[in-house]
């Protein structure tokens, strides 16, 4: 149980396109989600906080308005990086808390390069 | 914020000694303290975790152990096997969920 989906798994784009990254909780209702980024040979840094149905809370430092969380049901949250440049090439990673799950399961994660 | 400071940031062991993984937190506040194994490419594995109401936790051959007081936590893997080579992330977190990393060790495992 509490199985975590995450996709794409890796994803190739143009520098001033946006993309977008869904996370999804399989077998359990996600009230809350976090979105991590992670930089080569880096530690797992906190971009923001989802709960369902409300505005996420983004880390200080982290644009709101470029990187777009939207958590519209309990089982997906998505994270649209937007007008996307190279230094945003990351790894991307999800986790997942809700009634079914213990809190803890992260995403297979998404490894994002803009060329 | 919480900020958690871990060291060192590589580690080489022989096969079969112990590695010792060391971890500090500013957040008083902060009650639950997993530990996760990540390997290159994939998603952090949590290996084992430790609340605040307790001091020492094992499993097999991982344990960790939690000084409240002085805000550090450590993680500690007897009798190491290359497959324990890997990068380790401490975390703290307030309510359980919301973590914040330590910044890794690369550890390796020497056969």
């Amino acid at each position: 149980g509490a199985v975590v989906s995450q996709h794409p798994s890796r994803v190739i784009c143009k520098s001033g396109t946006s993309v977008k990254i869904e996370c999804r909780s399989l077998d359990f209702q996600a009230t809350t989600m976090f979105w991590y980024r992670q930089f080569p040979k880096q530690s797992l840094m906190l971009m923001a906080t989802s709960n369902e149905g409300s505005k996420a809370t983004y880390e200080q430092g982290v644009e709101k308005d470029k990187f777009l969380i939207n958590h519209a049901s309990l089982t997906l949250s998505t994270l649209t990086v937007t007008s996307a440049h190279p230094e945003d090439s990351s790894f991307y990673i999800c986790s997942a808390d809700g009634t079914g799950g213990n809190g803890y399961t992260f995403g297979s994660g998404t490894r994002l390069t803009v060329v | 914020g919480e900020n958690v400071e871990q060291h060192p940031s590589t580690l080489s062991v022989q096969e079969g000694d112990s590695a010792v993984i060391k971890c500090t937190y500013s957040d008083s506040a902060s009650n639950y303290f997993p530990w996760y194994k990540q390997e290159l490419g994939k998603r952090p594995q949590l290996i084992i975790d430790i609340r605040s109401n307790v001091g020492e936790k094992k499993d097999q051959r991982i344990a960790v152990t939690l000084n409240k007081t002085a805000k550090h936590f450590s993680l500690h893997i007897t009798e190491t096997q290359p497959e324990d080579s890997a990068v380790y992330f401490c975390a703290a977190s307030r309510f359980g969920n919301q973590f914040y990393f330590g910044t890794g060790t690369s550890l390796t495992v020497i056969p």
